[in-house]
């Protein structure tokens, strides 16, 4: 079955601690998303990748990284650095690159910072 | 003002009722439109995209004005499992960037 997956579903982190959240998908899709959503608030866009080795920032890029060195994988680096980083990060994708397309998600993975 | 607008609701109904939701967007370039659902504590999932035209699928139709900027959602004979949150999504402009702009949300609540 194609899809995107994400991992781990729940993530507790210490304050000071850097983590990585995995986002992989196999539906062949070129351009791919990482988003945070907070309790009653819409999507905001942290980061995406419109082709492999090359990424743009989105509306609230500061304190988080990503890379993009597979078609398949788009991981999110959430740093010290992020004063704010408990939330509901998502992961989409979406086909082709350059357009405005339907995006699909994965399930996404709760940080709670403790 | 905040790029795309809904009213939160939540929409109480009883199983049956129609119920419509309101969004406005505040990019007059925006070109790409869709409606998500998004169950509680679940990934947006595509409900259906809006077309200039109007569009339908089964109970649900979606209407664009792109003179007032103004999108909506109307679901017929509401069930129990509509009850969820419907996300109003307007893409960033007349770019190719891929980039959506997502609503807060307006959460629907169906009962017996």
């Amino acid at each position: 079955d194609g899809g995107i997956t994400q991992s781990p579903k729940y993530l507790f982190r210490k304050e000071g601690q850097n983590v990585t959240l995995s986002c992989e998908q196999n539906l062949n899709h070129d351009a791919m998303y990482w988003y945070r959503q907070d309790p009653g608030q819409g999507l905001r866009l942290i980061y995406y990748s419109q082709i492999v080795n090359d990424f743009q920032k989105g509306d609230i890029a500061e304190g988080y990284s990503v890379s993009r060195e597979k078609k398949e994988s788009f991981p999110l680096t959430v740093t010290s650095a992020q004063k704010n980083p408990t939330a509901f990060y998502l992961c989409a994708s979406s086909i082709p690159a350059g357009r405005t397309d339907t995006q699909y998600f994965g399930p996404g993975t709760r940080l709670t910072v403790l | 003002r905040k790029e795309v607008e809904q009213d939160p609701g939540p929409f109480n109904v009883p199983e049956g009722a129609t119920v419509a939701f309101n969004c406005t967007y505040s990019n007059s370039a925006s070109q790409s439109f869709f409606w998500y659902r998004q169950d509680c504590r679940k990934e947006p999932k595509l409900l259906m995209s809006v077309y200039s035209s109007g569009n339908e699928d089964g109970r649900f139709t979606a209407q664009l004005n792109r003179a007032s900027q103004y999108i909506s959602l109307l679901i017929r004979d509401s069930k129990l499992s509509d009850s969820a949150t419907y996300l109003c999504v307007v893409s960033r402009g007349s770019g190719n960037t891929g980039k959506l702009i997502f609503g807060q949300g307006t959460t629907l609540q169906v009962k017996p």
